[in-house]
């Protein structure tokens, strides 16, 4: 069962477009949604996240909106650049009431941002 | 560097052999956290510590595999007689109390 459907699996866009990355969720007891970028080789490097009592949240190129009647969240990459072609996950957690806050990750999104 | 470390980086063994790899969390996080990825997949929960206390295990946490947080500090996860299924990489996360995880670079496994 995958609580965490992402989408699209690759994404190819030009230097300074806006990449979207999709994902819907079938929890509704998620309460905490982050964003990894991962380099072949790296580990998971945490971009930015989100709580379900704001629709949107933006940290300078990077904007998550959040939908939480459709149990859906994406995240928006503005202005995007050659450096930032990697593999992109979403991911959530139920972080509160004593959780113990594991993250259940997508399937990722390879992006390829051309120059 | 006071990110989270994880040893080995690579590890190379034959079917059967037992392996041990270690992850160092970030000082002072309480929760550390056992992930492994295979090519092509998001990262799938393993096991989880608060302090030293191993609190949650994953199904896919077979007989063969065990993970111990000594004194709260840091982890190490074998994996006996190895098979080739067992390959991917074993990815080690802490935090301090809450669901922001950090990760260190992950150890490659590779059963021949």
């Amino acid at each position: 069962q995958q609580q965490v459907k992402q989408s699209p699996q690759s994404l190819i866009v030009q230097k300074g477009g806006i990449s979207i990355i999709n994902c819907a969720y079938e929890n509704t007891a998620f309460d905490y949604f982050p964003w990894y970028q991962q380099f072949p080789g790296k580990g998971p490097a945490l971009l930015i996240a989100i709580r379900p009592d704001v629709s949107e949240k933006k940290e300078g190129r990077f904007t998550i909106s959040f939908n939480k009647s459709a149990k859906q969240f994406s995240l928006h990459i503005m202005d995007s650049q050659p450096g930032d072609s990697a593999t992109y996950f979403c991911a959530a957690s139920k972080d509160s009431g004593g959780s113990n806050y594991k993250l259940t990750f997508g399937k990722g999104t390879l992006l390829t941002v051309n120059p | 560097d006071t990110g989270v470390s994880q040893d080995p980086r690579h590890k190379i063994t034959k079917r059967g052999q037992n392996v041990t790899f270690r992850c160092d969390p970030i000082s002072e996080h309480n929760r550390l956290y056992w992930y492994r990825q295979t090519l092509g997949q998001g990262p799938e929960f393993l096991t989880y510590f608060q302090n030293e206390a191993q609190l949650e295990k994953s199904r896919l946490l077979s007989d063969r595999f065990s993970a111990e947080r000594p004194k709260g500090s840091f982890s190490t996860l074998e994996i006996q007689r190895t098979e080739q299924g067992d390959s991917a990489m074993y990815l080690c996360a802490s935090s301090l109390g809450g669901g922001l995880q950090f990760f260190g670079p992950g150890t490659r496994l590779t059963v021949l």
